[in-house]
């Protein structure tokens, strides 16, 4: 299996553009989380999704933050406009969907705001 | 609400050192434990985990003993490798769905 993929891998952008981040999961996972990993915050879940419904987006810190998953294999975290504080990692991760299941993180979205 | 402390890093260690990684833990109920590892460049992976009192997670020579009566999962390993140099993060999940709260992560060098 090819694990979880993120794309872009890196992003420079400049302040008040709008930036998406994507994600596809690994084949046969139900459920998909979003995380943000910074030096100051560390690592933070920002949203939940099961089955493609977005079940806990708590950690979602404003309006500016917006997740989809249209279909199981696909999820997107935009931030419309960007700030330089949304500078991080940005994390996808997957698992089967069962409240214990292990969860597969992809490789991270280094996204630099300038 | 739950949370996980985890000792401040840089760790610094010759090979074949013995590493001990602090760990605690405050959560209501019966919360299962995981250390996940994260290399340079790289996601998270899980390492090692448990889920309820006394059990002992181990991989890769590492382990970690679930104590509910110090509320700690230390993360332990005889002796470490140059290809250990990593972030070793230590995390809780609660009750209700599959959510894991991370502690701060501590970085871990060694050096021939």
């Amino acid at each position: 299996d090819a694990g979880v993929i993120q794309s872009p891998r890196h992003e420079v952008t400049e302040m008040g553009q709008e930036v998406t981040l994507r994600c596809k999961p690994i084949s046969g996972h139900n459920s998909l989380f979003w995380y943000r990993q910074t030096m100051m915050r560390g690592l933070e879940l920002l949203i939940y999704f099961n089955n493609n419904v977005p079940i806990d987006d708590s950690g979602m810190p404003e309006d500016r933050f917006s997740a989809k998953m249209p279909n199981a294999s696909f999820s997107t975290l935009k931030i419309q406009p960007s700030e330089p504080r949304d500078s991080a990692v940005y994390f996808c991760a997957s698992s089967l969907g069962g409240p214990t299941d292990t969860q597969y993180f992809g490789p991270g979205t280094r996204l630099t705001v300038l | 609400g739950d949370s996980v402390t985890q000792m401040e890093g840089p760790v610094t260690l010759s090979e074949e050192a013995f590493l001990t990684i602090n760990c605690t833990y405050t959560a209501t109920g019966y919360p299962s434990l995981f250390w996940y590892v994260q290399y340079p460049g790289e996601g998270l992976q899980l390492l090692l985990k448990a889920t309820k009192a006394d059990d002992k997670g181990s991989n890769k020579g590492f382990e970690a003993t679930y104590r509910k009566e110090t509320t700690s999962f230390h993360l332990e390993k005889g002796s470490v490798q140059v290809s250990d140099s990593a972030v070793y993060f230590c995390a809780l999940r609660g009750g209700g769905y599959n959510k894991l709260i991370f502690g701060a992560g501590t970085r871990l060098a060694v050096h021939p």
